[in-house]
């Protein structure tokens, strides 16, 4: 079973619709988790962190659920702008450092 | 403030050649360094990662090795490439908070 785990996509959604991702882990002593957004060709930049009792950023809502392992992403009202990959990733304090792990991403297309 | 920088930022090698990516970072002391590798159409994944200098960790069995001489300074090292290797490699940096600041990539093409 792959540490991080994602459904790729694509997902394709029309603008103004509302669309969720879910992204599971392994290792239930992981510690903090993250949402990244990368575009075509370019590195990813932090979306935002996912904290235990949900964090709302705008548009974008995190979520995590440690007892069945998972973090999910909402965004509301995409917009065109949105269409990106999204990428969680999952941090596992290791000998004093940081193991960042990524899940495969998902791929989203907001449409006209 | 802090700047990350990798380089070259492209590159075309023949398989079978030697490889040698350099990142630094600037303006922070002690960070968590990474070395990541992004295949077509594929996800990050993480090939070594550094909590200090000569302290690396491998996380996938492969014809890569990683190295850092000095607190700021990654580098990752091939001595003959294969055409698996092809990829987009991405440094990248924590200060500890988990969140990480990646340099710009390096695309490399094996041929």
């Amino acid at each position: 079973r792959k540490e991080v785990e994602q459904d790729p996509g694509p997902f394709n959604v029309p603008e103004g619709a509302t669309v969720a991702f879910n992204c599971t882990y392994s290792n239930s002593a992981s510690q903090s988790f993250f949402w990244y957004r990368q575009d075509c060709r370019k590195e990813p930049k932090l979306l935002m962190s996912v904290y235990s009792s949900g964090n709302e950023d705008g548009r974008f809502t995190a979520q995590l659920n440690r007892a069945s392992q998972y973090i999910s992403l909402l965004i509301r009202d995409s917009k065109l702008s949105d269409s990106a990959t999204y990428l969680c990733v999952v941090n596992e304090d290791a000998g004093g450092g940081n193991k960042l792990t990524f899940g495969t991403g998902t791929q989203l297309k907001v449409e006209l | 403030s802090q700047t990350i920088h990798q380089w070259p930022a492209t590159l075309v090698q023949p398989v079978g050649s030697p490889l040698s990516l350099e990142c630094t970072v600037e303006g922070t002391s002690n960070p968590n360094l990474y070395w990541y590798r992004q295949a077509a159409g594929r996800g990050l994944q993480l090939l070594f990662y550094s909590v200090g200098i000569g302290q690396i960790s491998s996380e996938v069995p492969q014809n890569l090795s990683a190295s850092r001489p000095q607190d700021r300074q990654f580098i990752l090292s091939s001595k003959k490439l294969l055409l698996s290797d092809s990829g987009f490699y991405l440094c990248a940096w924590t200060p500890g908070s988990g969140e990480l600041f990646f340099g710009e990539g390096s695309r490399l093409t094996v041929l």
